[in-house]
């Protein structure tokens, strides 16, 4: 069992492009979330989903979108890259039918948009 | 607004020598309180979930208590191994309808363990 991947590990990109990071779990939950991870402002939660079908915004969801087409696939697209895009980038699931609802991370993709 | 302090950002110890992490928050109903561990380059790793005042978890040389309004990560006799970043993070309860599981971090504390 691999729990949650991410692809790809890193990249480097320039502003303006699109670019897309793609999260996937095995662990067969409901919910699903991107946080970015940047120094000395911690961990920030990008947008959510709480089930197949359905996404919502976090604390910081300008500039990104999502999409849940399955329960397995979380893909998040970056429109146009901006620079203050640099971050490192982690997708985690959590079974949310628990209370409280514990989330696992994967290894993260870390993304330098120049 | 669900609010999560760390203390101290950083912490250098001596292997064998025990001490405790601090997390402080605010959060409108608490959900659960968690623990993970972060080593550089690596996703959290999950540790613990405290779900209410007065609660304990351990697990080998570290153990976490909860009390109101702070949280404690106390490690005991730490080795190198335990070098990391340790993260706390509130889930607040249900409100307005809106009952995803958002979870608020700390900063974080950078634990190092010098042999």
């Amino acid at each position: 069992i691999a729990g949650i991947t991410q692809a790809p590990t890193s990249q480097i990109l320039a502003a303006g492009r699109r670019m897309t990071l793609r999260c996937t779990q095995d662990m067969r939950h409901n919910a699903m979330y991107w946080y970015r991870q940047d120094l000395g402002l911690g961990l920030r939660l990008i947008h959510y989903s709480n089930t197949a079908g359905t996404t919502g915004k976090g604390e910081v969801p300008d500039g990104y979108s999502v999409s849940r087409a399955n329960t397995d696939d979380f893909p998040l697209t970056l429109a146009s890259a901006v620079p203050s895009q640099t971050s490192v980038y982690f997708c985690a699931s959590s079974d949310s039918s628990g209370s409280p609802d514990t989330q696992y991370f994967g290894p993260g993709t870390r993304l330098t948009v120049l | 607004e669900d609010q999560v302090t760390q203390s101290p950002e950083a912490l250098r110890l001596q292997e064998g020598e025990s001490s405790s992490l601090n997390c402080s928050y605010t959060v409108s109903g608490l959900r659960g309180l968690f623990w993970y561990r972060q080593d550089p380059g690596k996703g959290p790793e999950f540790l613990f979930t405290l779900y209410s005042a007065g609660e304990e978890k351990e697990k080998e040389r570290l153990k976490a208590t909860l009390t109101k309004k702070e949280s404690f990560l106390h490690i005991t006799a730490p080795k190198p191994e335990d070098s990391a970043t340790y993260l706390c993070a509130v889930q607040a309860g249900a409100s307005g309808g809106t009952s995803y599981g958002k979870l608020t971090f700390g900063q974080g504390t950078i634990l190092t363990v010098h042999p």
